[in-house]
């Protein structure tokens, strides 16, 4: 159990939809990272945020959004959801204030199926 | 460019024998650590080792054992007597600094299949 938290597991939703994925991060720990896991694409490296703050952004598309709030819970928002958006969404966290070597801490995942 | 290939896309195996996952990767950083993470059937990602860069020496745990070598941009990864719980997806990584924020990019992924 590696103390991250991402609900729900399964998600089934239409075309067209909106949808929001829920992460809490391990105990005492302020960075949270978003990949997107697709059969064709690998593990994609979509947004970081750390402290509340965004902090580095990679391959996210404008249709996604995401934030992390004052208890350092993120939520991924997608929207207008597409059949290609259909993808193992995983949430990790790190940063332990002074005790950061690099590691990060990987959540079991949020399966979405978009038909 | 940071960057993490495995060549391998897929590996098939029978048991007991030993097998080495190749990893290979680019950085400009002279500090930088490598990751191997381990995705079984049921998706979840499991951290296996972390290496910093100022350290070559290579390490074994128990059946594992992995490779570090600078020289050559290599980080690889062997299985001694693998067994068909080792069968799953394992993905080399490479966390390095962007700015003021590290990130870990992934290679692909070797999809490693051990038979009965």
């Amino acid at each position: 159990d590696s103390g991250v938290t991402q609900t729900p597991k399964h998600l089934i939703t239409a075309t067209g939809q909106r949808v929001t994925l829920r992460c809490s991060p391990r105990s005492g720990d302020l960075s949270v990272y978003w990949y997107q896991q697709s059969l064709d694409q690998g593990l994609q490296f979509l947004i970081q945020y750390y402290n509340g703050e965004e902090r580095a952004k990679g391959n996210i598309l404008e249709r996604f959004s995401a934030q992390q709030f004052p208890d350092l819970h993120s939520e991924l928002n997608l929207s207008s959801l597409e059949l290609g958006d259909s993808a193992l969404y995983f949430c990790a966290s790190s940063e332990r204030q002074g005790n950061y070597n690099g590691e990060l801490f990987f959540g079991e995942g949020s399966r979405l199926t978009v038909l | 460019a940071q960057k993490v290939t495995q060549a391998q896309t897929e590996i098939s195996v029978v048991e007991k024998e030993d097998v080495t996952l190749d990893c290979v990767y680019e950085t400009r950083d002279t500090t930088y650590y490598l990751f191997w993470y381990k995705q079984p059937p049921s998706g979840e990602l499991v951290f296996l080792i972390r290496r910093n860069s100022f350290d070559e020496q290579n390490e074994i745990s128990g059946r594992y054992s992995w490779n570090f070598q600078k020289s050559t941009s290599s980080f690889n990864f062997t299985i001694t007597a693998s067994q068909v719980v080792d069968s799953a997806v394992y993905f080399c990584a490479l966390s390095y600094l962007s700015g003021s924020a590290r990130q870990l990019t992934f290679g692909s992924g070797t999809q490693l299949t051990v038979l009965p």
